[in-house]
């Protein structure tokens, strides 16, 4: 079945920094691609989605691009808050039989002040 | 709006002992389901569905059984607790079934000892 791969955290980053948080899937055909986020103690939340190769998603200073030459959407952020401490899970969404999103194992992402 | 709503927040119980979690949503959403998040594994689908007065299996139903009690609420039932259940339990909700723009429900941290 389909599988969604992303970086293994916890990452530590100092506020201002600069956040890269990996993601491949193997799907085949043209899945869509999310970025759900997870506060502490709160359910998940869509933070963005791209639906077709090179869309580019962003929400809240996050940014993703779906290539899907290298199978990836790699989450983006230029400059990290102390709030966006965080789980955050990429996922997919496949139209073949299943018609259900297939989440990574999500990645901790703290922000030190 | 409440969104997606979740009781109990915590529990504990004994192997063999039974117990239902609860949800309901008020964004009259046509479908509803059940994930588990275990450490490394992200989230896994148990059932899901459909609409009102329909069900389905996820990936992980083995040990679970669900009721669509009406269009907003959908429980989730623990006949015979295994300590392989310990995880946190996250009910969700979308417009249709299949869609990805799900809205998720704040958790239940069970534990079975």
């Amino acid at each position: 079945g389909d599988s969604v791969t992303q970086m293994e955290g916890p990452v530590t980053l100092s506020e201002e920094a600069f956040l890269t948080i990996n993601c491949t899937y193997t799907a085949t055909g043209y899945p869509s691609l999310f970025w759900y986020v997870q506060y502490p103690g709160e359910g998940l939340q869509l933070l963005l989605k791209a639906t077709k190769a090179d869309d580019k998603g962003s929400n809240k200073g996050f940014e993703a691009t779906y290539r899907k030459e290298t199978t990836s959407f790699h989450l983006e952020k230029g400059s990290v808050q102390v709030s966006d401490s965080a789980v955050y899970f990429c996922a997919d969404f496949s139209s073949g039989s299943a018609r259900q999103l297939t989440f990574g194992s999500g990645t901790q992402l703290t922000v030190l002040p | 709006n409440a969104g997606v709503t979740q009781t109990p927040k915590f529990q504990v119980l004994k192997t063999g002992q039974s117990m239902t979690l609860q949800c309901a949503q008020d964004m009259n959403h046509n479908s509803m389901y059940w994930y588990r998040q275990d450490p490394g594994m992200g989230l896994r689908l148990i059932y899901y569905s459909a609409s009102e007065g329909t069900t389905d299996k996820g990936e992980v139903p083995n040990g679970y059984n669900v009721s669509r009690l009406n269009k907003r609420e959908f429980s989730l039932r623990l006949e015979s607790a295994a300590p392989s259940q310990t995880s946190v339990y996250f009910c969700a909700s979308s417009e249709i079934v299949g869609s990805y723009e799900q809205y998720f429900g704040p958790g239940t941290r069970l534990t079975v000892t």
